[in-house]
């Protein structure tokens, strides 16, 4: 099994700043998936194959890395950022998601 | 618009079974991979099964397998899980979601609301 460790699991960023979520595999994998999900709502996929922002993903998020060490980027902090962010990699089953880092507007 | 609405959950005793349904509009069903995906209180997200556009293959996790059970009927647009010697683990909010099976790029697409399953006497 793959095991995804997000870091960190929970950060607070102002407006504004630039916002760096990570994503570690056990093993190497093709690709990384990312889901929002804000409190009380169900997840959403964010970013796709590693760096494909999902429709309607404001283009100050991105995704990049390879291998075993991914990230997500938001250049500019929204205070609608804040929500966990789980990262989930399909390369081998069974399917696995990190922990989820939560991401809170100071 | 894609819409999946999942129905079914609630309270059950350890050991009872239970099945859960889900709802697909908005987009061609049987051209589309399935799945469900639970997630614990408070706690993150954990993929349950996966079934393809036919039915003729799924896929499960270990926690699972051979309890749970993942089928369609594409004339109805409609996903189920069945899950048999329920345990209070197993207890969890389950949503279904559209799966895009595209080599190793393996991801949910779109994510109903969710249904509640509680496993306790």
């Amino acid at each position: 099994e793959i095991v995804l460790t997000q870091s960190p699991t929970t950060m607070a960023a102002s407006p504004g700043e630039k916002v760096t979520l990570t994503c570690r595999a056990s093993s190497s994998v093709s690709y990384m998936h990312w889901y929002q999900q804000r409190s009380g709502t169900s997840p959403k996929l964010w970013i796709y194959e590693t760096s494909k922002l999902a429709s309607g993903v404001p283009n100050r998020f991105s995704g990049s890395g390879s291998g075993t060490s991914y990230s997500l980027t938001i250049n500019s902090m929204e205070t609608e950022d804040a929500a966990t962010y789980y990262c989930q990699q399909g390369s081998s089953y069974p399917l696995t998601f990190g922990s989820g880092t939560k991401l809170e507007i100071k | 618009e894609v819409q999946l609405v999942e129905s079914g959950g609630g309270l059950v005793q350890p050991g009872r079974s239970l099945k859960l349904s889900c709802a697909a509009s908005g987009f061609t069903f049987s051209n589309y991979y399935m799945a469900w995906v639970r997630q614990a209180p408070k706690k993150g997200l954990e993929w349950v099964a996966t079934i393809s556009t036919s039915g003729s293959r799924t896929y499960y996790p270990d926690s699972v397998k051979g309890r749970f059970t993942i089928s369609r009927d594409n004339a109805k647009s409609s996903l189920y899980l069945q899950m048999n010697s329920l345990k209070s683990e197993d207890t969890a909010t389950y949503y279904c979601a559209s799966f895009n099976y595209g080599g190793s790029a393996r991801y949910f697409d779109y994510w109903g609301q969710g249904v509640m399953v509680t496993v306790s006497s």
